[in-house]
């Protein structure tokens, strides 16, 4: 199977700052990777698929990048509903792995 | 504007087998280019692929729990459906049904699409 390692694990950031979550790859996966917000309660909600390009409807203060087995989410100008988990996904090969999370706080 | 959304019990006996439904509303099960897929999260914990079906019927699943799981289509009911069987406690967890689309090259993108999740409890 293929590992998703994300750091860090938790962050603390405060409304405004710019935020960024890597997430690595066990082997290289291409651009075959996808990032996803959850909110305590929620499903997730797609951000960012093929490692860069912006799900429809969401905000372009997310950003992602990479390609390989180096990738990263960037969020710029945080906001109070980004307070959340951040997950990477592969999906080059099966099984399809989500990488541990990456809760971001309030500091 | 698609919507998933998962049925079935919330307390399932050890060994027994765990079935859960997916509606979709607004599309069909059998549109062209799409993945359907289940992901679980145990509480507190991150999420797991258990596996899909493809609109053409093609399945894969996750190895880890390829012996026990079952995903199929009914396309009359536009449904897709979970199977777990000789469930532990182990299997508690949300369960979600989520859609992948399939893009260019007919590669998978992300999972654009999901339900709210069910909450399944493995107790006797």
């Amino acid at each position: 199977d293929i590992q998703m390692t994300q750091s860090p694990s938790s962050l603390s950031a405060s409304v405004g700052d710019r935020v960024t979550i890597t997430c690595r790859a066990s082997q290289s996966i291409s651009s075959y990777v996808n990032w996803y917000h959850q909110s305590p309660g929620k499903a997730p909600k797609l951000l960012i698929y093929a490692a860069s390009t912006l799900q429809s409807g969401v905000s372009s203060r997310f950003s992602g990048s990479g390609s390989g087995t180096d990738f990263t989410l960037t969020i710029s100008g945080l906001q109070p509903d980004d307070f959340a988990t951040y997950y990477c996904q592969q999906n080059y090969n099966s099984p399809w792995t989500f990488g541990q999370g990456t809760k971001v706080e309030v500091k | 504007q698609v919507q998933l959304q998962e049925s079935g019990p919330g307390l399932v006996k050890p060994s027994e087998t765990l079935s859960l439904t997916c509606t979709v509303s607004g599309g069909s099960v059998r549109s062209k280019g799409y993945y359907w897929n289940w992901i679980r999260q145990p509480p507190g914990e991150g999420l797991e692929w258990i596996g899909y079906i493809y609109y053409s019927g093609s399945i894969n699943y996750n190895p880890s729990l390829k012996s026990r799981v079952t995903i199929l289509i009914d396309t009359s009911k536009s449904q897709f459906s979970l199977k777990l069987s000789s469930v532990t406690a182990a299997d508690t967890a949300v369960y979600y049904c989520a859609r992948v689309t399939e893009g260019l090259q007919y590669r998978p993108y992300g999972m654009d699409v999901w339900g709210q999740g069910t909450t399944v409890t493995v107790s006797s």
